[in-house]
């Protein structure tokens, strides 16, 4: 199975800032299947990023995505309100698909 | 507008069984995987399987078989998780996901269902 790390664990960050969080394998995704979510209190995942930078329906370009092999980048360029949130990275290039453990995202 | 709704949260017993029903609407059901995701308090997600709506093939974790099982209803496009041999361990919300393929990115996901696990 595939472990998915993420750092750092909590990011601490002003509206308007730069977010970089980050995603790493124990071994190589296959074909760059990787993807993030959002989730914020008491909601469900939302789907951000697929197949590593290709944005969902309905996201924002402030998000984007990068990264192959085994180390992965989500990149907030201007934080809104909004995005506070935690955020999780999924592989699904393999089974079973695994999820990272999750960056929070939250106010300075 | 494409959703998915859980059914309402569930207090079990240990060693008890628990299903849980996922209804779709605005798309069509059977073209479409269905994942089935849970998170334990303090957890990461995780993966429990999936069941392709159409031909009613499923694939479950390792971690989860002999205890899982997912079925549909075709004709209340309608998804089921059900988890036998309740612990307390099992605790946690259950999401229904939508998957493209049963080898895709999870694009629309359910409200989740509250299962608590106690005596």
């Amino acid at each position: 199975e595939i472990v998915l790390t993420q750092s750092p664990g909590t990011l601490s960050l002003s509206p308007g800032e730069r977010a970089t969080l980050s995603c790493r394998a124990s071994q190589s995704v296959s074909s760059s299947y990787l993807a993030w979510y959002q989730q914020k209190p008491g909601q469900a995942p939302r789907l951000l990023i697929y197949d590593a930078s290709s944005r969902a329906t309905g996201i924002p370009d402030r998000f984007s995505g990068s990264g192959s092999g085994t180390d992965f980048t989500l990149t907030i360029s201007r934080l809104e309100p909004e995005d506070f949130a935690v955020y999780y990275c999924q592989q699904y290039g393999s089974s079973p698909r695994t999820f990272g453990q999750g960056t929070k995202v939250e106010i300075k | 507008q494409v959703q998915l709704v859980q059914s309402g949260a569930e207090v079990k017993k240990p060693g008890a069984s628990v299903k849980v029903s996922c209804k779709a609407f605005g798309y069509t059901f059977s073209s479409h995987v269905m994942d089935w995701v849970r998170q334990a308090p303090g957890q990461r997600l995780e993966w429990m399987g999936w069941i392709n709506a159409g031909n009613g093939n499923t694939k479950y974790s390792e971690k989860f078989q002999g205890r899982v099982t997912i079925t549909r209803d075709t004709s209340a496009s309608t998804a089921y998780m059900e988890l036998s041999s309740l612990r307390s361990d099992d605790t946690a919300v259950y999401y229904c996901a939508r998957d493209t393929c049963g080898g895709c990115p999870l694009d629309i996901w359910g409200q989740g269902t509250v299962v608590t696990v106690s005596s």
